[in-house]
């Protein structure tokens, strides 16, 4: 049973550069949810996908934005990168709670960005 | 708004020592998820335990157990007997139950260092 799988491992870009990251839920799930956890803090939601629309957004700007496809994986985009946007990018799958569950989320190894 | 506090930044204990980390939730919904997570070096967060707002009853699971009191917002985690291998940062994440998603808000995190 595949876990959540996230590309790249790694990933260093340049000021004012575009960067696209990518996530593959866990089998069975259809709810995909982007965290963002810089150095030495705890992470910090971004904002989360079901049936590939934006459900839930966090406090982050309009340069962050996502795509989920009808495999439900997940692209999580940034625009005009800015040094503070270095940090590990996570990508965490659930079921949706409308199958009367709570389920938990799980994440992903995740993406080191590095912003140069 | 949801809140998470984990006062201790970091414990360190020699191995074979019980080590308890805090955990202090804020939030205005009645029914409500408290978790953890584990992140070792590696990066990945690993789900350990979710507890629902309406069961207070503690939770033991080999070496690890939990204290769930509502009445102090505390949901705080217990390892008995460390080992090497639990060194890690542990994380407490509190969510809602509303339809509009299961989004994750963390505390900053606890790192433990156990020594041999």
């Amino acid at each position: 049973d595949a876990g959540v799988t996230q590309s790249p491992t790694h990933l260093i870009k340049t000021r004012g550069q575009q960067v696209t990251l990518r996530c593959s839920p866990k089998s069975g799930h259809d709810t995909v949810s982007w965290y963002q956890q810089a150095l030495g803090q705890g992470p910090q939601f971004i904002f989360q996908y079901y049936e590939e629309e934006e459900r839930q957004r966090g406090n982050f700007p309009d340069r962050f934005s996502g795509h989920q496809f009808p495999n439900y994986s997940s692209e999580l985009n940034v625009n005009a990168l800015l040094l503070g946007d270095s940090a590990l990018y996570l990508c965490a799958s659930s079921l949706d709670l409308r199958t009367g569950y709570f389920h938990e989320q799980y994440f992903g190894p995740g993406t080191r960005l590095t912003v140069t | 708004a949801q809140k998470v506090t984990q006062a201790q930044t970091e414990i360190s204990v020699v191995e074979k020592e019980d080590v308890t980390l805090d955990c202090v939730y804020e939030t205005r919904d009645t029914t409500y998820y408290l978790f953890w997570y584990k992140q070792p070096p590696s990066g990945e967060l690993v789900f350990l335990i979710r507890r629902n707002s309406f069961d207070e009853q503690n939770e033991i699971s080999g070496r690890y157990s939990w204290n769930f009191q509502k009445s102090t917002s505390s949901f705080n985690f217990t390892i008995t007997a460390s080992q090497v291998v639990d060194s890690a940062v542990y994380f407490c994440a509190l969510s809602e139950a509303g339809a509009a998603g299961n989004k994750l808000t963390f505390g900053g995190g606890t790192r433990v260092l156990v020594k041999p």
